[in-house]
């Protein structure tokens, strides 16, 4: 029974426009959540994470939200970049990481 | 540059075959994960150790062997495998387990591509 879900698998955008990245989880003990960015045949990469306390977290052009009453975790790229083209996984610790399917990501020129 | 290499980066192995996969860790860090991700499928882990310890094993079959003979190495010997075992596996490392009571990133490698024939 997956823990943490992203339901699109795709996400096509126009440069220069926002991506908006969803994640749900079940489990509401999760305290720390995280994002990866995966390109092709490299393993998956820390992008930034969020603690449980905290509802968002900004690192650049990329900002975390948590709604922890909805069990909701959302990526915002802005603005998005063509270098942006990955899979995105987002991932929730609790006795260990369980990850989801992952996005893929597509920032049109 | 990750600081998490894995060798080889592609296999292809027979159901009889015996072949081991490598991680090396250069992060200074005492805890290293094996994952196995199958097309369409989150992320499956499959073993954990915590200061060369192993501290988790999630129902992996005994066809996988991990070894991990100090903190910056991490095999993962393979034998009798099944074509459904072909997977991107992924070795990861941190500064500690969440089984020893810290949440921590955790750094990947760029995975070896496994293929059972």
């Amino acid at each position: 029974d997956q823990q943490v879900k992203q339901n699109s698998p795709s996400l096509s955008v126009q440069e220069g426009r926002i991506s908006i990245l969803n994640c749900d989880y079940t489990n509401s003990m999760f305290d720390y959540f995280l994002w990866y960015k995966k390109y092709p045949a490299e393993g998956p990469t820390f992008l930034i994470s969020i603690s449980s306390i905290k509802d968002k977290n900004e690192d650049g052009r990329f900002t975390v939200f948590l709604n922890k009453s909805a069990k909701h975790l959302s990526l915002h790229i802005v603005p998005s970049q063509p270098g942006d083209s990955a899979v995105y996984f987002c991932a929730a610790s609790g006795n260990q990481f369980y990850f989801g399917t992952g996005t893929s990501l597509t920032v049109i020129p | 540059e990750t600081g998490v290499t894995q060798t080889p980066r592609h296999l292809v192995m027979g159901m009889t075959n015996k072949k081991s996969l490598k991680c090396e860790q250069h992060l200074g860090h005492n805890a290293m994960y094996w994952y196995k991700q199958s097309a369409k499928k989150p992320l499956e882990l499959m073993f954990v150790y915590n200061f060369k310890e192993q501290t988790e094993n999630n129902s992996v079959p005994s066809r996988f062997s991990p070894e991990c003979p100090n903190s910056s190495h991490l095999f993962l010997h393979l034998h009798t495998l099944q074509p459904e075992d072909s997977a991107l596996y992924l070795c990861a490392s941190s500064r500690a387990s969440q089984l020893a009571g810290y949440t921590d990133t955790q750094y990947f490698g760029p995975g070896t591509r496994l293929t059972v024939l």
